[in-house]
């Protein structure tokens, strides 16, 4: 079965402190790793898509790394703003697969 | 682009009762929808997955009964809870996914069912 873990849990920023969030995965196949953020009371909203090692992309503050067997979502000078729970999934057959999540707090 | 709405956003009923709560692709066409249930600091556990014309096809320790989930188009898609208990309050949330066929699925914003 495929199994996505992701850390650390909890992560404390300082404002302006860069950082990485990890995803890894074990599944046969890679169809598409996804990263999505969620703000307590609301649904996630989508970030990346990344399908291939070796693939990056960018927005704003965020950049999302794939090798073969994780992905990174490395954040570049935070702002409490980016403060949220980060989640990482993966497709398993007709669905994703989700990580629990780690939950970043940045403060001023 | 990619816009799922949820309606309503917050319902409270009471014991007993069946709640309808619908998911919506605004600008794109779904032939996937997807719901999720999510408890307080969890992840989210995916309830169903449902194809525009089909029977839904539920994950295992769903009931199907009690979560009746309909798919009459390509941009709608609803879930009831019948005869919902106290047990049932959760943050149940729907996706979509594009009909173009991309594996990217778009979230709606939640509905929060409170059951007393």
């Amino acid at each position: 079965e495929d199994q996505v873990t992701q850390s650390p849990e909890a992560l404390r920023l300082q404002e302006g402190e860069s950082s990485s969030l990890n995803c890894s995965y074990t599944v046969s196949g890679l169809r598409g790793l996804f990263w999505y953020r969620q703000d307590p009371g609301k649904g996630p909203e989508f970030l990346f898509t990344l399908y291939s090692a070796g693939e990056e992309k960018e927005k704003e503050r965020l950049k999302a790394t794939l090798t073969k067997k994780e992905s990174f979502l490395h954040i570049t000078a935070p702002k409490p703003e980016d403060s949220a729970t980060y989640l990482c999934a993966v497709v398993d057959g007709n669905k994703l697969v989700f990580g629990a999540g780690t939950i970043l707090r940045v403060k001023s | 682009g990619a816009v799922v709405s949820q309606h309503p956003s917050w319902v409270i009923c009471k014991s007993g009762t069946s709640v309808k709560i619908e998911c919506r692709s605004l600008d794109f066409q779904a032939t996937t929808m997807f719901w999720y249930r999510q408890f307080p600091k969890q992840s989210l556990m995916l309830m169903a997955t449902s194809n525009e014309g089909s029977k839904a096809t539920y994950e295992q320790g769903v009931e199907k009964d009690k979560f009746l989930i309909n798919h009459a188009s390509l941009t709608l898609s609803t879930l009831t809870v019948t005869s919902a208990h106290p047990e049932d309050s959760s943050f149940y949330i729907c996706s979509a996914r594009d009909l173009r066929g991309y594996e990217t699925q778009y979230f709606g914003p939640g509905t929060r069912l409170l059951v007393l």
